[in-house]
């Protein structure tokens, strides 16, 4: 399976407790994205790579939440003491470097996260 | 501030006949436009998308129309197939530092029945 690949798919955590996502994407993409997606809600943008360097954050992305992407490949997503408004559907996507209209970002299938 | 949004929630349509999802949106700064499709428990997977500077996009059974002075945009899929049925999403591209930022409509679901 070359697509954006996501670990895991399904997280269960304890307000309070710490949670850390991770993101594959497609091997020959150099952008990498965050998105966040709430119940009846469109997917909203939270921040960008390009390459190891985070070129962008959304005032969305509180200081709780953390992203990196060493080296320039996979990323993770990481949220500190978790609260119930973090539970939502995490999407990371990938686009190529320059790519055709409709290659603007390639999801992967999502984590779900639930803080109870 | 919703920069994109779909009015519509949900939409049911008989097999055969045509859908048509409805977009609008608020900023004039969008270059393109898309439609991305998500099924249950998938990522959304892109469909269609129009460029700022044409009016109509065809691709199979899926056709955009563009209307700028309105700032409006739809999704025609004709005929429509069971498999069609999905929740659409209506997005904007914005150039952010050499890639494009998506802004997303809230979705509508479609619902085709046999």
């Amino acid at each position: 399976d070359t697509g954006v690949s996501q670990d895991p798919r399904h997280k269960i955590t304890k307000r309070g407790q710490n949670v850390t996502f991770r993101c594959d994407p497609i091997s020959e993409h150099n952008r990498l994205y965050w998105y966040r997606q709430t119940l009846g809600q469109g997917p909203e943008f939270l921040t960008y790579f390009q390459n190891e360097a985070q070129l962008e954050k959304s005032r969305l992305l509180s200081d709780r939440f953390s992203a990196e992407r060493p080296k320039g490949s996979f990323s993770t997503l990481e949220i500190q003491r978790t609260e119930q408004g973090d539970s939502a559907m995490y999407l990371c996507a990938s686009s190529p470097r320059l790519g055709a209209p409709g290659t603007e970002a390639f999801f992967g299938q999502g984590t779900r996260l639930t803080v109870v | 501030d919703q920069q994109v949004k779909q009015n519509s929630p949900s939409l049911s349509v008989q097999e055969g006949r045509i859908s048509i999802l409805n977009c609008d949106y608020t900023n004039s700064m969008f270059d393109y436009f898309l439609w991305y499709k998500k099924y249950p428990a998938e990522g959304p997977t892109f469909l269609i998308s129009i460029s700022s500077i044409k009016d109509k996009n065809e691709d199979g059974r899926f056709t955009v129309f563009l209307n700028k002075s309105a700032k409006h945009l739809s999704l025609h899929i004709v005929p429509s197939q069971p498999g069609d049925s999905a929740v659409y999403f209506c997005a904007a591209s914005a150039p952010l530092r050499g890639a494009q930022k998506l802004v997303f409509g809230q979705g509508t679901r479609l619902t085709i029945n046999p």
